[in-house]
């Protein structure tokens, strides 16, 4: 399906480590999307990648695109207690949008 | 403030009753869209507005009703819902859709419980 799987479903780090959440898909993509979400909120937008990208940074985030692995990671550098959510990845092909289940993250101070 | 907003917050009803969500978006936007949330479920996109037009329907029951007055209110008539139906309703809104999605904003949600 188009839709992403986050992997893992749960990570627990320590403040100042670093977090990493991978995203696999099985179709074509024109761009993917993660998203964070605080317990019980809606969803916050984080990065866009295009098709054509590889490497994009937003602060401590950067996201990779492996097009031909279908697959997309999300590095969270030097973690903070209120990094504290789960994040989403979002596929998006002509008019589809499809998120994934989510990898809950914790990050204990 | 993702410039989303939604109400009521949480709301509980049983089967018989008729609620509504509804959703305000104060970003310039031309597309809305409902979203259910369930536990340990992926985020369902339920419908798509586009200039007032509805553009998905993703087989979504008849118990679920969706309005679009205008570009920047949307909302989500509910009557006789089932227990199964509780989740967090998500609303979201983005300049444009069709061809490749932008950047969504999210409403906080519309935490609903069916008894």
């Amino acid at each position: 399906s188009q839709q992403g799987e986050e992997d893992p479903q749960a990570l627990s780090i320590q403040e100042g480590e670093n977090a990493t959440m991978n995203c696999s898909y099985k179709t074509s993509i024109n761009n993917l999307q993660w998203y964070r979400q605080n317990s019980g909120r809606g969803l916050v937008h984080l990065i866009l990648i295009r098709s054509n990208e590889r490497e994009k940074h937003s602060g401590r985030l950067r996201v990779t695109l492996d097009t031909s692995k279908k697959s997309s990671s999300l590095l969270i550098t030097a973690s903070r207690a209120a990094d504290t959510a789960s994040y989403f990845c979002a596929t998006v092909f002509n008019n589809d949008m499809r998120f994934g289940a989510g990898t809950r993250l914790t990050v204990k101070p | 403030e993702t410039g989303v907003t939604q109400t009521p917050r949480h709301l509980v009803m049983g089967m018989t009753n008729k609620k509504s969500l509804k959703c305000e978006q104060h970003l310039g936007h031309n597309a809305m869209y409902w979203y259910k949330q369930s536990a340990k479920k992926p985020l369902e996109l339920m419908f798509v507005y586009n200039f007032k037009e509805q553009t998905e329907n993703n087989s979504v029951p008849s118990r679920f009703s969706p309005e679009c007055p205008n570009s920047s209110h949307l909302f989500l008539h509910l009557h006789t819902l089932q227990p199964e139906d509780s989740a967090l309703y998500l609303c979201a809104s983005s300049q444009g859709s069709g061809g490749s999605y932008n950047e969504q904003f999210f409403g906080p949600g519309t935490r609903l419980t069916v008894l």
